[in-house]
């Protein structure tokens, strides 16, 4: 079973600056497979990056995603206040067809 | 507009059932995996379950095999979860959510609420 985990637990960082966030997983994964969820507090989760880099529909080109094998990223290149969420990464099992989610990041705008 | 509504949830005892559903719309329904995911207080995100476009094939997270059955109506667009032998660690808001490229999950419902506790 692969298991993803994510760094920093939080970041706290002022509106304009850069957010990157890390996600490991303990074997390597394809990286068609590895998406990243944004979840606000009572609301759903919602869909940022699907095969590791690409973004999904309506999502703000502050939004990137990167990385291969083992390790990677999201940026968030300008911060804005709507930014504060918990991020997850998630990365898909072609073999046994499951997901596994990462433990989450909360990004905190000061 | 893609559209997904759960219901069903609620409070039951340890021991007790479930059944949630997912009323889906605006979108092909059988051409689609459909998924559940669950939220635990203070926890992060589960995979649960998942059921491919036919209903034949079904997979679970190890923690709810033997308790919880998946299974959808494509003619009435509809998912649900059956979900038995309940434990106060199911208590959750649980998703169901659409399986897109990359079986990225795409589309989430609201959520619903379950709370097993006696």
């Amino acid at each position: 079973e692969i298991v993803l985990t994510q760094s920093p637990a939080t970041l706290s960082l002022s509106p304009g600056e850069r957010a990157t966030l890390s996600c490991g997983a303990s074997q390597s994964i394809t990286s068609d497979y590895l998406a990243w969820y944004q979840q606000k507090p009572g609301q759903a989760p919602r869909l940022l990056i699907y095969g590791a880099s690409s973004r999904a529909t309506g999502i703000p080109d502050r939004f990137s995603g990167s990385g291969s094998g083992t390790d990677f990223t999201l940026t968030i290149s300008r911060l804005e206040p709507e930014d504060s969420a918990v991020y997850y990464c998630q990365q898909y099992d072609n073999s046994r067809t499951t997901w596994t989610f990462g433990q989450g990041t909360k990004v905190e705008i000061k | 507009e893609v559209q997904l509504v759960e219901s069903g949830g609620g409070l039951v005892q340890p021991g007790g059932s479930l059944r949630l559903s997912c009323a889906a719309s605006g979108f092909t329904f059988s051409s689609y995996w459909m998924t559940w995911v669950r939220h635990a207080p203070g926890k992060g995100l589960e995979w649960v379950a998942n059921i491919k476009e036919g209903g034949s094939e079904k997979f679970y997270v190890d923690s709810v095999k033997g308790r919880f059955t998946i299974s959808r109506d494509n003619a009435k667009n509809s998912l649900f979860l059956q979900m038995d032998s309940l434990r106060a660690d199911d208590t959750a808001v649980y998703y169901c959510a659409r399986a897109e490229i990359f079986a990225s999950l795409d589309y989430w419902g609201q959520g619903i609420l379950v709370i097993v506790s006696s």
